[in-house]
């Protein structure tokens, strides 16, 4: 089975600051990669989804992510951080198996951005 | 169109008690999965339905959880009795077809307190 490990539960950045959450994946084939953002108290949204098209994915609000098979990462960046970049963002992996697919979540990395 | 709704948004029981969630997915969405969220933790895969049928609900566990998903369409998850450790937010989500490269769409979520 496949996992997502996140490193840093919680990661602080100033305003206007680079943003980096790094997001490792195990998997013995290509997989499709996710990155979601929940703000409180809501559902999960989708930031950006990587299917082999391109290594370099955008996606909303001006976050981005690299996919580098060599290092099975697929890390969460953005130029400059704003306020409204607070919550927490999860890294997911679609697995194939007998049913179908299922979506693995990591732990989750809790965005701080301070003024 | 419009998102995935779940009810309640909010509820308190008591240990032992009995508890129902309910999900509307987004129409046409073939698959709906619920999620449990502990407090600090990434979503957990609690059980899969493709149209009304159970295609993964290895981690559901049966002894308290059950889940049906009348034709095809919206579906309720049940726990009873409810345990302390029960208490998480329940998210319910659905997706288009059974393709990997196809984002989950989620509902705000049922937040339980079990006291």
């Amino acid at each position: 089975a496949q996992s997502v490990t996140q490193l840093g539960s919680h990661v602080s950045v100033s305003e206007g600051a680079l943003v980096l959450l790094r997001c490792n994946y195990s998997s013995s084939v290509p997989p499709y990669l996710f990155w979601y953002v929940q703000y409180p108290n809501q559902g999960l949204q989708l930031l950006l989804k990587y299917t082999s098209a391109a290594t370099l994915v955008k996606g909303i609000n001006g976050f981005e992510a690299e996919f580098k098979k060599s290092e099975t990462s697929f890390h969460l960046t953005k130029p400059s951080a704003h306020m409204s970049d607070a919550a927490e963002y999860f890294c997911a992996v679609s697995e194939r198996y007998t049913g179908g697919f299922k979506t693995i979540f990591g732990a989750g990395t809790r965005l701080f951005v301070k003024a | 169109e419009a998102g995935v709704a779940q009810s309640p948004r909010y509820k308190i029981i008591e240990k032992r008690q009995s508890v129902a969630f309910w999900c509307n997915p987004i129409s046409g969405h073939a698959t709906l999965y619920w999620y449990q969220q502990i407090l600090g933790q990434g979503p957990k895969l609690l059980i899969q339905f493709q149209n009304n049928g159970v295609v993964d609900d290895s981690q559901l566990p049966k002894d308290r959880f059950s889940a049906e998903r009348l034709k095809g369409v919206d579906s309720t998850l049940k726990i009873q009795p409810a345990k302390l450790e029960d208490s998480a937010v329940y998210l319910c989500a659905s997706r288009l077809g059974g393709v990997g490269n196809s984002p989950l769409h989620f509902g705000n979520g049922t937040r339980l307190t079990v006291t």
